[in-house]
């Protein structure tokens, strides 16, 4: 497809229940992104992908969350145990340059919505 | 802490008259500045840019306005159409920095016809 590609587009978890979100990024982008998004938030950073390389991860906010892109194309983002605190919407982008401060601006994927039970 | 302020979090206008959304930020390192616009169920989408070596840039009906010495930009919208009703994101990072986007919480804009 044309644009960044996420699924599922929402996604309801019990308590204590792990997730796996999926990130198609544009054909050919280095650089990948996950944020989340809360309710009435702006989207807040959680990690930073070059190609398959994870540079920055220092916005997950515990150690339950993991991200992959082992073939430095599709990513995922793995959330272990869910808590309440994790419902929001997770946002996967992609840009072609080596990051957002290269003049090559975030694509952003429509977003994975989580509620957690 | 919240780096980057957005106020006013909603702004209604009529059709064709002017749009102005205001963002603050804190840290002065911050050295090139984006608005993004969503619409309900999608992410954001880039609007416009700006970095610290310019205090104005335009693009078709937006104009991104930069104050360094107040850590203040603005986004101006000129026309406004209708379509352009969504929440705007404010966003701020450093040029050659750590790849991070700061955004605002958003002003929700609506056009009235």
């Amino acid at each position: 497809g044309a644009g960044v590609s996420q699924s599922p587009r929402y996604k309801v978890a019990k308590r204590g229940q792990d997730v796996a979100l999926r990130c198609d990024p544009i054909s050919g982008h280095v650089s990948l992104f996950w944020y989340q998004q809360a309710l009435g938030q702006g989207p807040e950073f959680l990690t930073y992908f070059q190609n398959e390389a994870q540079l920055d991860k220092s916005g997950l906010p515990s150690d339950r969350f993991f991200a992959e892109r082992p073939e430095g194309s599709v990513s995922t983002l793995k959330i272990q145990r869910t808590q309440q605190e994790d419902s929001a919407v997770y946002l996967c982008a992609s840009s072609l340059g080596l990051g957002t401060g290269y003049n090559s601006p975030l694509h952003f994927g429509n977003g994975t919505r989580l509620t957690v039970t | 802490d919240q780096q980057v302020k957005q106020n006013s979090p909603s702004l209604s206008v009529q059709e064709g008259r002017i749009s102005i959304l205001n963002c603050d930020y804190t840290n002065s390192m911050f050295d090139y500045f984006l608005w993004y616009k969503k619409y309900p169920a999608e992410g954001p989408t880039f609007l416009i840019s700006i970095s610290s070596i310019k205090d104005k840039n335009e693009d078709g009906r937006f104009t991104v306005f930069l104050n360094k010495s107040a850590k203040h930009l603005s986004l101006h919208i000129v026309p406004s159409q209708p379509g352009d009703s969504a929440v705007y994101f404010c966003a701020a990072t450093l040029y050659y920095g750590n790849n991070r986007l700061a955004f605002g919480k958003g002003n929700q804009v609506v056009v009235i016809p």
